[in-house]
């Protein structure tokens, strides 16, 4: 069964400090992964995505990882700000037809 | 470029009642989803419309149903509504269904049923 954990459930960390979100995934066969940002109320919005050859993505102070061999992702937000309070899902699609799976979510809260 | 709007913001009814969403994706783009999310859990995938037919659902009972127009806007319409029908409903549009397009995502629908 193709499922997406992510960890951990919710995190709260001071303004300026850097964390890392973990997704682990099971999904196959793979086709890419991508990191939402779901501001609260909002829809979510895309952040990165990567397929299986890619490794590292950034998009400005979000930096994604993907290990292929171990399915597993990293979503590294550095200089953290307020306004990266929300929740940040992990999606993984595969290669027959439309599938996508979806985490449940890091909730983060950056407090001054 | 408009993104994705949905309407109406917020829907109130109760139990039993029929409810309709309506979504109108980005212009140039043929699919679009459907998924609840209900409070406190991910995303879950209704339906997806693409060239105005139904390609694909998930888990839910038949009385969760929708159409494409020609135009490509779509509406998801829920019948027989239950408590747990409460949640948001998000529409996302990409320009294709393959896996390798973006969705994106409207701001939702917040239905509750009373």
């Amino acid at each position: 069964k193709n499922q997406v954990e992510q960890s951990p459930q919710s995190l709260i960390i001071l303004e300026g400090k850097n964390c890392t979100l973990q997704c682990n995934y099971t999904v196959s066969p793979f086709s890419n992964l991508r990191w939402y940002k779901q501001d609260t109320g909002r829809g979510p919005v895309s952040l990165t995505i990567m397929t299986f050859s890619e490794n590292t993505k950034s998009n400005g102070r979000y930096t994604a990882t993907l290990d292929a061999d171990t399915k597993q992702s990293s979503l590294h937000i550095t200089a953290s700000q307020l306004s990266d309070s929300a929740s940040y899902i992990c999606v993984v699609s595969t290669t027959s037809g439309y599938a996508l799976n979806f985490g449940k979510g890091t909730s983060l809260l950056v407090t001054p | 470029e408009a993104g994705v709007t949905q309407s109406p913001t917020h829907l109130i009814k109760t139990r039993g009642q029929q409810a309709t969403l309506r979504c109108s994706p980005i212009s140039g783009h043929t699919s679009v989803y459907w998924y609840q999310q209900a409070l406190g859990l991910g995303l879950q995938f209704l339906l997806w419309y693409d060239e105005g037919e139904e390609r694909n659902r998930g888990n839910f009972p038949p009385r969760f149903s929708g159409r494409q127009f020609p135009n490509y806007s779509s509406e998801l319409n829920v019948n027989a509504l239950e408590l747990e029908d409460s949640a948001l409903y998000l529409c996302a549009s990409s320009s294709s269904g393959y896996s390798n397009q973006p969705q994106h995502f409207g701001d939702g629908t917040r239905l509750s049923i009373l």
